[in-house]
C-alpha cells in the first residue's frame, strides 16, 4: 500500500481559482513534509516544506499540515497557467534516507 | 552556486542492449545522491542512494547497478535493458541524511526501450 496517498488525481480550475490538493500519510514515522511540483520534461523542483502543525504561507502558496491526523494540503491562490503540472507530496521520517513520494496529483489551469 | 546535469537527456534502446545514465554535481562537496524512476506521469521511486564515494545502496531490484566513481559523477547502468527500464530517470542530490532534507533534482534522462 501507498504509504503517501494524494487526492485528486487530477484537477483543473481557471485562472486566478483556487487550487486545493491533499495528501495523506500512512506511517506515523514521518515527520517532514514537503510539495515538489514537476512540469512537464522536467525534473521536480522543491515547492515548500512544513514540519510543524499549522498553516505556512509562501506567496499564493499555502500548505497546511495536521500531524495527528496526518494530513497535508498545499492551496495555491490566484493560480496562474503557469501552475500547471503535476504535483507531488513527499514524506520522510526523523531519520533514515528515503523521502517517499505520492502518485501525484495533475493540476491544470484554464483560461 | 550548485548546478546538476543529467546525460544523456534521451536515449531510444533495444531491449538487451546496455545502458549507461550519467549524473555530475558541481558546487557542493560531499552530496548524498540518488537515482529515481518514474513511470510516464507516475510516482518517484526510489532506486539507490549513496552518501559517499565508491559506496552505493540499492533500494529496489530493478536489474539495474550504480555506481560513484567520484565525489560529484553518480551512474546508472545495465548490461541488458527490458521493456519495463523505459521511463525517466531522475539524478537528484542533497545535504541532509534522512530528516528534512530537501531534493535537488537534474533534468532527467527519457528512455525508450523498444
Amino acid at each position: 500500500q501507498q504509504k503517501v496517498q494524494q487526492s485528486p488525481e487530477s484537477l483543473s480550475v481557471p485562472e486566478g481559482g483556487m487550487a486545493s490538493l491533499n495528501c495523506t500519510s500512512s506511517d506515523r514515522n514521518f515527520q517532514y513534509f514537503w510539495w515538489y511540483r514537476q512540469h512537464s520534461g522536467e525534473g521536480p523542483k522543491a515547492l515548500m516544506s512544513i514540519f510543524s502543525d499549522g498553516d505556512k504561507k509562501e506567496g499564493r502558496f499555502t500548505a497546511h499540515l495536521n500531524k495527528a491526523s496526518l494530513h497535508v494540503s498545499l492551496h495555491i491562490r490566484d493560480s496562474q497557467p503557469s501552475d500547471s503540472a503535476l504535483y507531488f507530496c513527499a514524506a520522510s521520517a526523523s531519520s533514515g534516507q528515503k523521502l517517499v513520494f505520492g502518485q501525484g496529483t495533475i493540476l491544470k489551469v484554464y483560461l | 552556486a550548485q548546478t546538476i546535469h543529467q546525460w544523456p537527456v534521451a536515449e531510444i534502446k533495444a531491449v538487451g542492449s546496455p545502458l549507461s545514465l550519467g549524473c555530475t554535481i558541481k558546487g557542493k562537496s560531499s552530496p548524498n545522491l540518488y537515482w529515481y524512476w518514474q513511470a510516464t506521469g507516475g510516482t518517484l521511486q526510489q532506486l539507490f542512494y549513496s552518501i559517499t564515494v565508491g559506496q552505493v545502496e540499492s533500494v529496489v531490484q530493478l536489474n539495474l547497478s550504480a555506481s560513484r566513481p567520484k565525489d560529484d559523477q553518480f551512474i546508472l547502468s545495465t548490461e541488458k535493458l527490458l521493456l519495463s527500464h523505459s521511463g525517466f530517470y531522475l539524478c537528484a542530490w542533497s545535504l541532509d541524511w534522512g530528516g528534512p532534507g530537501q531534493l535537488y533534482f537534474g533534468e532527467g534522462s527519457k528512455l525508450t526501450v523498444l
